[in-house]
């Protein structure tokens, strides 16, 4: 079992609607969760950290976190084009490094 | 959040070269790692770079193949050593803990886009 794993997709939505990314993981002792942005042929941006059981909203962004399920998700609200990217779900392991996931591509239609 | 700056960019080598990757941060940072990212793949893990010691390696990787030097706490090297094509990938530095900072954010640089002949 990999320790992240991510839907590859694509998921594919129209411009406005919601968009929802899901991410688990194996690590029951993983206490940080990181959601992060890469455009094609970028690195990887940081938008959204959750630690807490529960929903983290930033701007268009919700991050929910549920530990016993041990699952991390990402909304994203009244979606843009340009929101199309790879969003990547990290969680920190033991010893302070984090494990991504393979990545969920995501389509923006307008 | 910090300011990584990474270089090369990019560069296309001849198999059995080898290629240096600088990373310099303008604050000092805890943590300094390299991650590999290969065409259409997600980024793992090469290695944590210690300030003052040798890098910690993750399962597959060895020295001999990435030696990793980090002087001091805003500066690592990455070398990748008789390259294959195998080695073709994105090579991104990235840091974490901010000296003075309460976060634990994983950062990154602009990564190097290495392309083996």
């Amino acid at each position: 079992q990999k320790e992240v794993e991510q839907n590859s997709g694509p998921l594919s939505v129209p411009e406005g609607a919601i968009a929802s990314l899901n991410c688990t993981y194996s690590d029951r002792v993983s206490q940080s969760f990181f959601w992060y942005r890469q455009y094609s042929g970028k690195s990887p941006e940081l938008i959204m950290s959750i630690y807490s059981n529960g929903d983290k909203e930033d701007g268009r962004f919700t991050a929910q976190l549920n530990k016993a399920s041990q699952y991390v998700s990402l909304l994203i609200r009244d979606s843009q084009p340009s929101d199309s990217a790879t969003y990547l779900c990290a969680v920190n392991t033991n010893g302070n490094k984090l494990v991504f996931g393979a990545g969920t591509i995501l389509r923006v239609k307008s | 959040s910090a300011v990584i700056s990474q270089k090369p960019s990019r560069d296309i080598c001849q198999r059995g070269t080898s290629l240096t990757i600088q990373c310099q941060v303008d604050s000092q940072v805890t943590m300094m790692f390299w991650y590999r990212q290969q065409p259409g793949q997600s980024l793992t893990l090469i290695a944590t770079a210690n300030q003052g010691s040798e890098a910690t390696y993750e399962s597959g990787f060895v020295i001999d193949k990435f030696p990793i030097s980090r002087p001091n706490l805003t500066f690592s090297t990455l070398t990748v050593s008789n390259m294959s094509p195998e080695d073709s990938s994105i090579y991104l530095c990235s840091v974490r803990g901010q000296i003075g900072a309460t976060n634990e954010k994983l950062f990154f640089g602009s990564g190097t886009q290495l392309s083996v002949l």
